[in-house]
C-alpha cells in the first residue's frame, strides 16, 4: 500500500525567504514521487517528479526536491519565495503507470 | 498542442439526479484517469481507463461509472447524486510507456449538488 503525509496544512513565509514543504511517503515498491501545485480555481500543475534517475530533482519555477530513501522523505524547497508562489501544494506517490495517491495538501502563503 | 480539456466548467445538480462530465486528453495520450477533490482535500482517485476498459478503480461506489471512446476521450457518470458528491472533478491523461508515469491534469469541473 502507498500513502503520503504532508506535514503542515499551512506554511507562511516572507517574500525572499526559504520555502520548505515537508512530505513523507510510504510505498511497498520503488515509488514515483511528485509535487503538484494548484492555484485557486484551477487544476493541478506538475512541479517536478522523481523516477529513480537522480535523488535531487529540479522542477519548474525554481523548486527542487530531494528523495531520501532512508528517511522516506521528499521535501520541496525553493531558496527565495515570490508572491506568485502562493498556492496549494500537493505531494503524491505512484507505484507505476496507475493511480496517483495525493497528500492532503499544504497551503503556502507569502508575506510581503 | 492542446492540453487536457474538461466540460462543463461548472454544474449545479439536485440530489438524486444524474450527471455526466467529459474529458478530452492531451494530444497523443491514451489513458484517462478521474479524480474527485473535495473542498480542502487532496484529489482522490476514482478510476482509470485505457483501451476503452476500466483498468483500475479506487474506493468509490458503483454510482460512479465511466467510459472511454475510441478517440481516447472519456466520460464520468454519477448516478443518484448525494450532497457529498459536491467536489471538483479532475481528469488527467497520460501515455502508457514503460517508465513514464506523468499525468497531465485538466482544469476540472466544479459540481455542486443541492
Amino acid at each position: 500500500a502507498q500513502s503520503v503525509t504532508q506535514l503542515g496544512s499551512h506554511v507562511s513565509v516572507s517574500e525572499g525567504a526559504l520555502v520548505l514543504l515537508r512530505c513523507n511517503y510510504s510505498s511497498s515498491v520503488p515509488p514515483y514521487l511528485f509535487w503538484y501545485v494548484q492555484y485557486p480555481n484551477q487544476g493541478l500543475q506538475l512541479l517536478l517528479k522523481y523516477t529513480s534517475a537522480a535523488t535531487l530533482v529540479k522542477g519548474i519555477n525554481g523548486f527542487e526536491a530531494e528523495f531520501k530513501k532512508s528517511e522516506t522523505s521528499f521535501h520541496l524547497t525553493k531558496p527565495s519565495a515570490h508572491m506568485s508562489d502562493a498556492a496549494e501544494y500537493f505531494c503524491a506517490v505512484s507505484a507505476s503507470a496507475s493511480k496517483i495517491i495525493f497528500g492532503s495538501g499544504t497551503r503556502l502563503s507569502i508575506r510581503p | 498542442d492542446a492540453g487536457v480539456t474538461q466540460s462543463p466548467t461548472h454544474l449545479i445538480k439536485t440530489r438524486g439526479q444524474q450527471v455526466t462530465l467529459r474529458c478530452s486528453p492531451k494530444s497523443g495520450h491514451d489513458t484517462v484517469s478521474w479524480y474527485q477533490q473535495a473542498l480542502g482535500q487532496g484529489p482522490q482517485f476514482i478510476f482509470q481507463y485505457y483501451e476503452e476498459e476500466e483498468r483500475q478503480r479506487g474506493n468509490f461506489p458503483d454510482r460512479f461509472s465511466g467510459h472511454q471512446f475510441p478517440n481516447y476521450s472519456s466520460e464520468l457518470n454519477v448516478n443518484a447524486l448525494l450532497l457529498g458528491d459536491s467536489a471538483l472533478y479532475l481528469c488527467a491523461s497520460s501515455l502508457v510507456v514503460a517508465g513514464s508515469d506523468e499525468q497531465y491534469f485538466g482544469p476540472g469541473t466544479r459540481l455542486t449538488v443541492t
